[in-house]
C-alpha cells in the first residue's frame, strides 16, 4: 500500500511569492495534519484537518492556510512568503483523530 | 501547555552498545498519547510506537524497549546493541486533547562501527 505522498519534493520560492504544498494521506486515512520544521528542530504543528473540517490550528500567521478535499488529500497554502519559512514542510495522516500518525517524505521550501 | 524536552542534543556510542533517549514531558491532560518517531538522514519521519497514559507497562519490541514513568513525566527509549543503521534523529511527540502532536527538538543518535 502507498504511505503518505506530498509534492513537489523540493521548491524554491522568492520573498512575497505564494506556495501551494499538496499531499494525498495514505488509503482509508481521513485526517491529515500539517507541520513545519525548521533545521535543527522538531516538527511544529501547523493545521489538523478530519472529514474535511479543520480540527486544530497552530501557532502560525494568517498567511499560512489550508483545506482538505472530498478525496481526503490536502493542500497547504503560504502567502507572502518570508525568509523564515524555509522548511521542510511533512504532511501526516491518520485514520481519525488521535491515532498515530504517519508522516510523508516532505516538501522542502526554501525562500530566497 | 503541552511540552516535550530532550535533553540530549546528540548521542554517540560504538555499535553493539546500549544507548538510552530521555524524554521527559509536560501536559495537564489527563488522557494523552506519548509517541517516538525516527527520522533518518532521508528526513522522512517513522513511527515507532505510540502509548496511552494509563498504559504504564514496559514495551519491547526487538532490540528497542520503553520505559515509561507517569511519576516522573518521562517516557524513555532504549535500543540494545545498537547498530550503524540506528544512526537517526529520533523525536518524542505528545499527544493530548487535541490529537496533535507536540515534539521534543530531537536526539542524534550516532553509531559508528
Amino acid at each position: 500500500d502507498a504511505g503518505v505522498t506530498q509534492s513537489p519534493t523540493h521548491l524554491i520560492k522568492t520573498r512575497g511569492q505564494h506556495v501551494t504544498l499538496r499531499c494525498s494521506p495514505i488509503s482509508g486515512h481521513k485526517s491529515v495534519s500539517w507541520y513545519q520544521q525548521v533545521l535543527g528542530q522538531g516538527p511544529q504543528f501547523i493545521f489538523q484537518y478530519y472529514e474535511k473540517e479543520e480540527r486544530g490550528r497552530g501557532n502560525f500567521p494568517d498567511r499560512f492556510s489550508a483545506r482538505q478535499f472530498p478525496n481526503y488529500s490536502s493542500e497547504l497554502n503560504v502567502n507572502a512568503l518570508l525568509l523564515g519559512d524555509s522548511a521542510l514542510y511533512l504532511c501526516a495522516s491518520s485514520p481519525a483523530v488521535f491515532w498515530e500518525q504517519y508522516f510523508g517524505p516532505g516538501t522542502r521550501l526554501t525562500v530566497t | 501547555a503541552q511540552k516535550v524536552t530532550q535533553a540530549q542534543t546528540e548521542i554517540s556510542v560504538v555499535e553493539k552498545e546500549d544507548v538510552t533517549l530521555d524524554c521527559v514531558y509536560e501536559t495537564r491532560d489527563t488522557t494523552y498519547y506519548l509517541f517516538w518517531y525516527k527520522q533518518p538522514p532521508s528526513g522522512e519521519l517513522v513511527f515507532l510506537i505510540r502509548r496511552n497514559s494509563f498504559d504504564e507497562q514496559n514495551e519491547i519490541s526487538g532490540r528497542y524497549s520503553w520505559n515509561f514513568q507517569k511519576s516522573t513525566s518521562s517516557f524513555n527509549f532504549t535500543i540494545t546493541a545498537s547498530q550503524v543503521v540506528d544512526s537517526a534523529v529520533y523525536f518524542c511527540a505528545l499527544s493530548g486533547g487535541y490529537s496533535t502532536l507536540t515534539f521534543g527538538k530531537g536526539t542524534m543518535l550516532l553509531v559508528s562501527p
